[in-house]
């Protein structure tokens, strides 16, 4: 099993829809979860972080965090085209990892006109 | 700087010839990181300075590449004989503390070995 598991996608919603983006992880001591936001040909980009169980509101966006069931998730709401891009979920503190960062391979969003 | 800076923003080589990428991060970020991330794929990570601590080197694929950071600033990372897998985008990000706020990414190295 992969330390963090994205579906690839691509996912697509339509403009001004909710998109909900997954991501479960294995290693129940990680502390720290982040969602970056990766356009084609660009770098990633840090849009949310959360570190307790529950949801944590920024914007259009909400990261939700289940320690319990391991997983993290990331709403999108009133979906823009300028949303399509790749979401990277990340992991801090893995067993054995130190202080870096554990990425998933992303899910891809398309918000269609 | 304002933000993490990347040198060369692109490198194509021959295979069998070294090369070097540049790295100057945020100013006052402790914390240093190499990824790399071939064509539609994750971010692998490869090596993380925290400070003036021995640096994290279990990501390196091989020891045909290595890095360094001097001064707690500036770090650059060879590559000596190039392959053709060595072909990807190299990133470059820092933290201020050991990344448990996430990291700020520069833009990159797109290398590509001919």
């Amino acid at each position: 099993q992969k330390e963090v598991e994205q579906n690839s996608g691509p996912l697509s919603v339509p403009e001004g829809a909710i998109a909900s983006l997954n991501c479960t992880y294995s290693d129940r001591v990680s502390q720290s979860f982040f969602w970056y936001r990766q356009y084609s040909g660009k770098s990633p980009e840090l849009i949310m972080s959360i570190y307790s169980n529950g949801d944590k509101e920024d914007g259009r966006f909400t990261a939700q965090l289940n320690k319990a069931s391991q997983y993290v998730s990331l709403l999108i709401r009133d979906s823009q085209p300028s949303d399509s891009a790749t979401y990277l979920c990340a992991l801090g503190g893995l067993t054995g990892g130190g202080n870096k960062l554990t990425f998933g391979t992303g899910t891809q969003l398309k918000v269609e006109l | 700087g304002a933000g993490v800076s990347q040198s060369p923003s692109n490198k194509v080589t021959e295979k069998g010839k070294d090369v070097e990428l540049r790295c100057d991060p945020i100013s006052g970020h402790t914390a240093l990181y190499w990824y790399r991330q071939s064509l539609g794929q994750g971010l692998e990570f490869l090596i993380y300075f925290q400070g003036n601590s021995a640096p994290d080197k279990s990501g390196l694929p091989s020891d045909r590449f290595s890095a360094e950071r001097t001064g707690g600033s500036v770090s650059t990372l060879t590559i000596q004989r190039t392959q053709q897998e060595d072909s990807a985008v190299y990133l470059c990000a820092s933290s201020l503390d050991g990344g448990d706020r996430g990291y700020t990414f520069g833009s990159g190295t797109r290398l590509t070995v001919v």
